[in-house]
């Protein structure tokens, strides 16, 4: 009865490098959602995904950022030359396709130096 | 331009008193709220949410309360515990909480229960 896995707990990247995410949604959930929390902010939303699609990605910043949800696998949130304003809490959610049932994950930090 | 506003930061209270968090919104398209609490290092947890259809909802020692008119909720924790003392998020959402899935939260008040 596994909840909403994310992995690594922990990132550190230094500036340029690449970071990847990932989120295992609970079982029997086909929809996830990408939240980021900046210090002292509230989450923010990122992207929505189901299977293969992105529904929503209003809240992804248009450059470095992406998103996916393969057929098979986790979600992964790719960052690409990371640089230090992108230190943050990531946060993975997942639901049945309603706010009913909207269950987080323990979340990734992570750290640019 | 926060559409949740959560605007006390802080607040600190007594064991067996009663905590009041307040939130206000801007968006009167949202028809459902939820609180988060959230404990350091840790994901935010459900802990209770109501539809713009009602003006109260209660779970035990949590009551949550909604005046549309003033866009404005508050939850309410009687009596409060110290293991209550956590980050606590406002969040709003659309469509009665159906298939467009992203919420906005507010940013948080941080409560401290003392023994």
């Amino acid at each position: 009865n596994a909840g909403v896995m994310q992995n690594p707990r922990h990132l550190v990247r230094r500036r340029g490098q690449e970071a990847r995410l990932r989120c295992s949604p609970m079982k029997g959930h086909s929809h996830v959602y990408w939240y980021r929390q900046l210090p002292e902010e509230g989450l923010k939303f990122m992207v929505y995904l189901q299977k293969e699609n992105i529904i929503d990605e209003s809240g992804m910043p248009k450059e470095r950022f992406s998103a996916e949800f393969p057929k098979e696998g986790p979600s992964i949130l790719r960052i690409q030359q990371v640089v230090r304003g992108d230190s943050a809490a990531y946060f993975c959610a997942s639901s049945g396709g309603t706010v009913y049932g909207y269950t987080f994950g323990s979340g990734t930090r992570l750290t640019v130096v | 331009d926060q559409q949740v506003k959560q605007n006390s930061p802080s607040l600190s209270v007594q064991e067996g008193r009663i905590s009041i968090l307040n939130c206000d919104y801007t968006n009167s398209m949202f028809d459902y709220f939820l609180w988060y609490k959230k404990y350091p290092a840790e994901g935010p947890t459900f802990l209770i949410s109501i539809s713009s259809i009602k003006d109260k909802n209660e779970d035990g020692r949590f009551t949550v309360f909604l005046n549309k008119s003033a866009k404005h909720l508050s939850l309410h924790i009687v009596p409060s515990q110290p293991g209550d003392s956590a980050v606590y998020f406002c969040a709003a959402s659309g469509d009665y909480g159906g298939s467009q899935g992203n919420l906005i939260f507010g940013k948080g008040t941080k409560l401290s229960v003392k023994p």
